[in-house]
């Protein structure tokens, strides 16, 4: 069985501080994890994915995560919040040998404040 | 290259009712997943579809059923529309391992369905 907890439902940040979106994830087999942005009325655009290789996974717009088994936690960060990056966001994991069963996480709320 | 696109963008039905959605892929994607996003909520995995039959299944009943057609688009239907229907459907495409390997590559998702059942 696979899941994923995102530990806060709604995060609030100023403009231009740190992002910190955190999740958990469980899973059987050696996982491959996503994370999601969703504006909108727009379709979910992929920020970043971990499958195998290097632990510290930079995506687009400047987030990154980083995977720890230790801690079963692939959380994003971002150094400065800009007002664009108000969205939903989803942390997704996946057994590593069949990217179909995607599983997502209820998704945090990013609210930037100027 | 004009991405995942789905239609309609909204739609209204009655309990009861038979709805159609549809879904064409990403050029170059020959697999189509479907997922029901509630309201404050994550995705669901409904169905995924290639070379034209449905792979795998969520945990959604037989009232939910799809097709996918030669050209890689494909629809969803859910017949007998229940008040808890209500949801965004998104439709995702990606493209197969070569060799018809169970695993999908990564997955683009279109803007979405939103489905209201009054």
């Amino acid at each position: 069985a696979q899941s994923v907890t995102q530990l806060d439902s709604h995060v609030s940040v100023s403009e231009g501080t740190p992002v910190l979106l955190r999740c958990n994830y469980s899973s059987s087999y050696s996982p491959s994890l996503f994370w999601y942005v969703q504006h909108p009325n727009k379709g979910l655009q992929l920020l970043l994915k971990y499958t195998s290789a290097a632990t510290l996974v930079k995506g687009i717009n400047g987030f990154e995560a980083e995977f720890k088994k230790s801690e079963t936690s692939f959380h994003l960060t971002k150094p400065s919040a800009h007002m664009s990056d108000a969205a939903e966001y989803f942390c997704v994991v996946t057994p590593r040998l069949n990217n179909n069963d995607m599983r997502f996480g209820a998704g945090t709320r990013l609210t930037v404040k100027p | 290259d004009a991405g995942v696109t789905q239609s309609p963008t909204h739609l209204i039905k009655t309990r009861g009712q038979q709805v159609t959605l549809r879904c064409s892929p990403k050029s170059g994607h020959d697999t189509v997943s479907w997922y029901q996003q509630a309201l404050g909520q994550g995705p669901q995995f409904i169905f995924q579809y290639y070379e034209e039959e449905e792979r795998q299944r969520g945990n959604f009943p037989d009232r939910f059923s799809g097709h996918q057609f030669p050209n890689y688009s494909s629809e969803l239907n859910v017949n007998a529309l229940l008040l808890g229907d209500s949801a965004l459907y998104l439709c995702a495409s990606s493209m197969t391992a070569g060799g018809g390997a169970l695993s999908s590559y990564e997955q683009y998702f279109g803007p979405g369905t939103r489905l209201t059942v009054t």
